[in-house]
């Protein structure tokens, strides 16, 4: 079974601070991808990337950077968080060879 | 812009019937789509892949395919309270390699 895993489903931030988000995935897979959720928009594509060291932005990149220095594990980051961005993320990932796309459990943020 | 347009719900039926989910999309050249069940508070979760017209049966779920007036359904048979999720269609765009996601379907079965 493919295994997506995501650090935290759980956090509560300041505004200001930075905040690290992490994904691991445990297939191999070269293609990962981060989302938000928000209730009434759905969801919403951040960033993805198709291979290690490699990234693209997505429909709401602004606020947020990305990190993947190994395949299994792609970070997302925010910069200096603020309220707009409590929401649910997403981390998803799917083989090139596959258009199936897997998704990790969420992590609810919420920023004060 | 590319779109999957899915009715937002509350889609309510009673416990034992058909349940009819509807998505469209405006790309011609997509070639693969998905539905996604997701429940309240959780994670999208996998449930149907359709790649050619015409019907495919997995269960109580069947996934429906119509790229001429591309249009994609899902119907879920002998609805149970356990069904009631929201659903999400997913389409794949070759261009850029990524699935475009409608605003999903809150199906509610009553007991």
């Amino acid at each position: 079974d493919v295994k997506v895993t995501q650090s935290s489903r759980y956090l509560v931030k300041r505004t200001g601070e930075k905040v690290f988000l992490e994904c691991v995935q445990d297939m191999d897979h070269e293609n990962m991808f981060w989302y938000r959720q928000d209730p009434g928009l759905g969801l919403r594509l951040i960033y993805f990337s198709y291979d290690v060291k490699m990234k693209e932005k997505g429909d709401i990149p602004e606020g947020y950077s990305v990190s993947r220095e190994k395949k299994e594990r792609f970070s997302l980051i925010l910069e200096s968080a603020s309220t707009n961005q409590t929401s649910m993320y997403l981390c998803a990932s799917r083989t090139t060879a596959q258009e199936t796309q897997y998704f990790g459990p969420g992590t609810r943020l919420l920023v004060l | 812009q590319k779109e999957v347009e899915q009715n937002s719900g509350p889609l309510s039926v009673p416990e034992g019937a058909i349940a009819s989910l509807n998505c469209t999309y405006s790309d011609r050249g997509s070639q693969s789509f998905f539905w996604y069940r997701q429940y309240s508070g959780k994670s999208p979760e996998l449930i149907m892949s359709i790649y050619s017209n015409g019907d495919k049966e997995d269960g109580r779920f069947t996934a429906q395919l119509n790229k001429a007036s591309q249009y994609v359904s899902l119907l879920i048979r002998d609805s149970q309270p356990s069904d009631s999720a929201t659903y999400l269609c997913a389409v794949f765009y070759n261009q850029g390699g990524k699935l475009i996601f409608g605003q999903g379907t809150e199906l509610s079965v009553k007991p």
